[in-house]
């Protein structure tokens, strides 16, 4: 069956735009979660939604949102670029929220911010 | 802050060599969890340890956890050069929010 997938893999965008990155779960995955990988802070959860609500949140400014659709699929949204945005987002997926699941990852999409 | 922490941040052994990786975590947890990431990809579930349970087994892995210690370790037996990765350690806290270490680069030298 297919993988989680994020799309686009590759993203440049100039300072203060805005940018909508998506993910769709693998088939039956119902929670959806979203983390931002830098070199300097590693993995950083940004937010998880399980039946289109969103149930746990980083610490991130509210540049940062997301949301997830009736058909599990989610997208995130970036407002107001700053470089430090710059990083690879990896969205993963998992059958249900609140129990003892591990996540399925997709490949990322990588945003550079110029 | 960061809920895992793993030690060492890298770790290179030959072929065949077992190889450990320790992660410590701050808060209680529902469960533990361990990611390989191959470089610059998405990162992959090896295994997952309830806190009622210490030690489990899949395959060449063995992961153990103490919850009075707040740590837990997987050894990789028989390592084989495809195991050179960055393993992360995540920790499920409350709510089942998953957070990770920044992780161990283990390279398996042919």
């Amino acid at each position: 069956k297919a993988g989680v997938t994020q799309t686009p893999r590759y993203l440049i965008k100039t300072r203060g735009q805005q940018v909508t990155l998506s993910c769709s779960p693998i088939s039956g995955h119902r929670s959806v979660s979203w983390y931002q990988q830098t070199p300097g802070q590693g993995l950083q959860f940004l937010f998880e939604y399980f039946s289109e609500t969103q149930r746990n949140k980083g610490n991130f400014p509210g540049r940062f949102s997301g949301r997830q659709f009736s058909n599990s699929r989610s997208e995130m949204n970036v407002s107001t670029l700053e470089l430090g945005d710059s990083a690879l987002y990896l969205c993963a997926s998992s059958l249900v929220w609140g129990r003892d699941y591990g996540y399925t990852f997709g490949s990322g999409t990588r945003l550079t911010v110029v | 802050s960061q809920q895992g922490e793993e030690d060492p941040q890298a770790l290179s052994i030959q072929e065949g060599e077992n190889a450990t990786m320790n992660c410590s975590y701050k808060t209680s947890i529902n469960n533990l969890q361990w990611y390989r990431q191959n470089s610059g990809r998405g990162l992959v579930h090896l295994i997952l340890i309830r806190s009622n349970e210490r030690e489990k087994h899949s395959g060449r892995l063995r992961v153990t956890l103490d919850t009075s210690k707040k740590s837990s370790s997987l050894l990789i037996t028989a390592s084989r050069a495809a195991d050179t990765a960055s393993y992360f350690c995540a920790a499920g806290g409350s709510n089942y929010k998953l957070t990770f270490g920044k992780g161990t680069l283990l390279t398996v030298n042919p």
